[in-house]
């Protein structure tokens, strides 16, 4: 079946590190990718996206590169703030007709001034 | 507009009552899906709609999980004979569909805790 597997956290960096969130998919055909991002107290918010292989997503200094032969969806950014602190979710949605996601189980970042 | 809203946003209840939530979506949008997330958990597909009909259903949603959206408008999600095991935060999305992709925005969710 359809599954999304997330490197378990936590991940505790110091301000301005790099980020690396491992996430890597089981699918069949070619579904899109997504990450989200949970603040504290707050709902899921889409972080980025990419609908097919090659595509980068892209949003508020986080990026994320769609790599069918490794069925990968990393999430990178360059330097972290205090700010990015939250929990992040990758998913994919196999279906065009439905659209449902299937979510990993989340990772948390905690970044430290 | 102003998102994605549901009501309540916690609610206790005892093992074995009845608990009914509400979702109001993005008002254009067309498609509904309602959501389980447990602690430590990504959340979990329960069901969706396009306008009115119910289109899919999770089979993680029993027999006592009813979901509606009689005008295609709001839903609503009812659990019926509480259990401990639905103690979870239970989410609402609304998008509107347009070619091969769709970007959900969430609600604020449900926080169900039963005793």
């Amino acid at each position: 079946g359809n599954s999304v597997t997330q490197m378990e956290g936590p991940v505790t960096l110091s301000e301005e590190a790099f980020l690396t969130i491992n996430c890597t998919y089981t699918a069949t055909g070619y579904p899109s990718l997504f990450w989200y991002v949970q603040y504290p107290g707050e709902g899921l918010q889409l972080l980025l996206k990419a609908t097919k292989a090659d595509d980068k997503g892209s949003n508020k200094g986080f990026e994320a590169t769609y790599r069918k032969e490794t069925t990968s969806f990393h999430l990178e950014k360059g330097s972290v703030q205090v700010s990015d602190s939250a929990v992040y979710f990758c998913a994919l949605s196999r279906s065009s007709n439905t659209g449902k996601l299937i979510f990993g189980q989340g990772t948390t970042l905690q970044v430290k001034p | 507009d102003t998102g994605v809203s549901q009501d309540p946003r916690h609610k206790i209840t005892k093992r074995g009552q009845n608990v009914t939530f509400r979702c109001d979506p993005i008002s254009e949008h067309n498609r509904l899906y309602w959501y389980r997330q447990t602690l430590g958990q990504g959340p979990e597909f329960l069901t969706y709609f396009q306008n009115e009909a119910q289109l899919e259903k999770s089979r993680l949603l029993s027999d006592r999980f009813s979901a509606e959206r009689p005008k295609g408008s709001f839903s609503t999600l009812e659990i019926q004979r509480t259990e401990q095991g639905d103690s979870a935060m239970y989410l609402c999305a609304s998008s509107l569909a347009t070619g091969n992709h769709n970007e959900q925005f969430f609600g604020p969710g449900t926080r169900l805790t039963v005793l």
